[in-house]
């Protein structure tokens, strides 16, 4: 199951900062948080990932609370190519030395013009 | 940033048929490639993590003889869904990791498989 909790939808004005909050009250101290999303009929992109010190590129930031069991990706500037829907997973040990990324639902962001 | 091509994008076969995904890592090794299969409206789900030079491991409930996968080098995976049937159709998705244990996965453009 995945680990992570999202509003299902959400909407954001072109232009305006868009703010996509995740829940993660069971993260343990080792396991990262990761975003991705998904546009339509694609392949999943990366976005940004943390630990858990705040983290930006140049597509996005990445707040984590100081306890760790939620965070917020914030897209500064939403465009109507970020319509997508965004997943927010903390990933999980996997085979020794590798991991797996376990997907949950993920947040429907639409941005309207 | 590092690329995964998946080919083809979309493909339409007959009910018995078997087909091939191709995944390749373009500009980086990949020692693990994993495929998951998506249905409409739902979120990815593992299928099988695909290891260079050896076997594949499958997720529980993934019948290996029906979603056959052979990574022969650092770049190249391989999925064959062989003797395709209406349920198989799905959208199929794989990625890579770059380098270290931390790397982000990075993902393939997906397969829409339509199993007539």
């Amino acid at each position: 199951d995945a680990k992570t909790t999202q509003p299902t939808s959400m909407d954001c004005a072109e232009g305006r900062a868009a703010n996509l909050p995740c829940n993660h009250s069971t993260i343990s101290g080792n396991e990262y948080v990761y975003w991705y999303r998904q546009i339509h009929s694609q392949g999943p992109q990366y976005i940004i990932h943390g630990l858990k010190n705040n983290e930006t590129n140049e597509m996005a930031s990445l707040i984590i609370t100081e306890d760790r069991k939620s965070s917020t990706l914030i897209l500064p500037h939403a465009t109507l190519r970020d319509t997508a829907v965004y997943y927010c997973i903390v990933r999980v040990a996997y085979m020794d030395s590798n991991y797996q990324l376990i997907w949950g639902a993920g947040t429907k962001l639409i941005i309207k013009p | 940033g590092a690329v995964v091509s998946q080919h083809p994008s979309r493909v339409i076969c007959k009910s018995g048929t078997s087909v091939k995904i191709e995944c390749r890592s373009l500009d980086f090794q990949a020692t693990t490639m994993f495929w998951y299969r998506q249905f409409p409206k739902q979120s990815l789900m593992l299928m099988a993590t695909s290891n260079e030079g050896s076997k594949a491991t499958y997720e529980q409930g993934v019948e290996k003889d029906k979603f056959l996968i052979n990574h022969a080098s650092l770049t190249l995976s391989t999925l064959t869904v062989t003797s395709a049937h209406p349920e198989d159709s799905s959208f199929y998705i794989c990625s890579a990791r770059e380098g270290r244990y931390n790397s982000p996965l990075h993902f393939g453009n997906g397969t829409r498989l339509t199993v007539t």
